[in-house]
């Protein structure tokens, strides 16, 4: 029963360029959390979706930062035009059913270096 | 808005010795996490702390909540150096989608 994946788990991107992220909740949860750490902090919630829908995006910066989470396929997190300040590690939970006051089970993480 | 406070934010021990981590919130909630991340990696859950007075127990570490008091402590038993990493609690609103994290306490057990 494999636990929450995500890919990649190390991502090196220029300035200017996109990222994209991508999480694949475990088996059964249709629910999705991302989160971001920079080095030496704590997480820091960004979006809350369900299947094809956004459900809580209010951590989530107003530019470049967008998520989805199709009816197939993975959620993914998408960063344009990176910034040097967006260099953190990206941490994707799930869980069975919604809202924090259910157990959310985390990814692996991506970790984006931004050059 | 949530806000969740830990302390110390680091905390070096000798193997052996018993200290506790404490994390304060500020609003109602009924359900409170704590995880340990090692260096470079994802996060481990611990506990689950569901009602006030809660208390659970796994090895050397405990954790307890006192809703009233909007407080959680994490206590450690005759530390070990295997315990080193860093210790973060989370707090789940119920009326929000969001878990809030503390800033974490970085532990390093020393021999």
């Amino acid at each position: 029963n494999a636990g929450v994946m995500q890919n990649p788990r190390h991502l090196v991107r220029r300035r200017g360029q996109e990222a994209r992220l991508r999480c694949s909740p475990m088996k059964g949860h249709s629910h999705v959390y991302w989160y971001r750490q920079l080095p030496e902090e704590g997480l820091k919630f960004m979006v809350y979706l369900q299947k094809e829908n956004i459900i809580d995006e209010s951590g989530m910066p107003k530019e470049r930062f967008s998520a989805e989470f199709p009816k197939e396929g993975p959620s993914i997190l998408r960063i344009q035009q990176v910034v040097r300040g967006d260099s953190a590690a990206y941490f994707c939970a799930s869980s069975k059913t919604g809202g924090a006051s259910n157990e959310q089970f985390f990814g692996p993480g991506t970790r984006l270096t931004v050059l | 808005e949530l806000k969740v406070e830990q302390n110390p934010l680091f905390l070096s021990m000798q193997e052996g010795k018993n200290y506790t981590i404490y994390c304060n919130y500020s609003t109602t909630s009924d359900r409170l996490y704590w995880y340990r991340q090692d260096p470079g990696k994802s996060l481990e859950s611990l506990f689950v702390l569901l009602s006030n007075g809660a208390v659970k127990q796994e090895g050397r570490l405990m954790a307890s909540l006192d809703t009233k008091a909007r407080l959680s402590t994490l206590h450690i038993t005759a530390a070990v150096h295997d315990l080193s990493a860093t210790y973060f609690c989370a707090v789940a609103s119920y009326n929000n989608n969001d878990m809030r994290f503390g800033a974490g306490t970085r532990l390093t057990v020393k021999p």
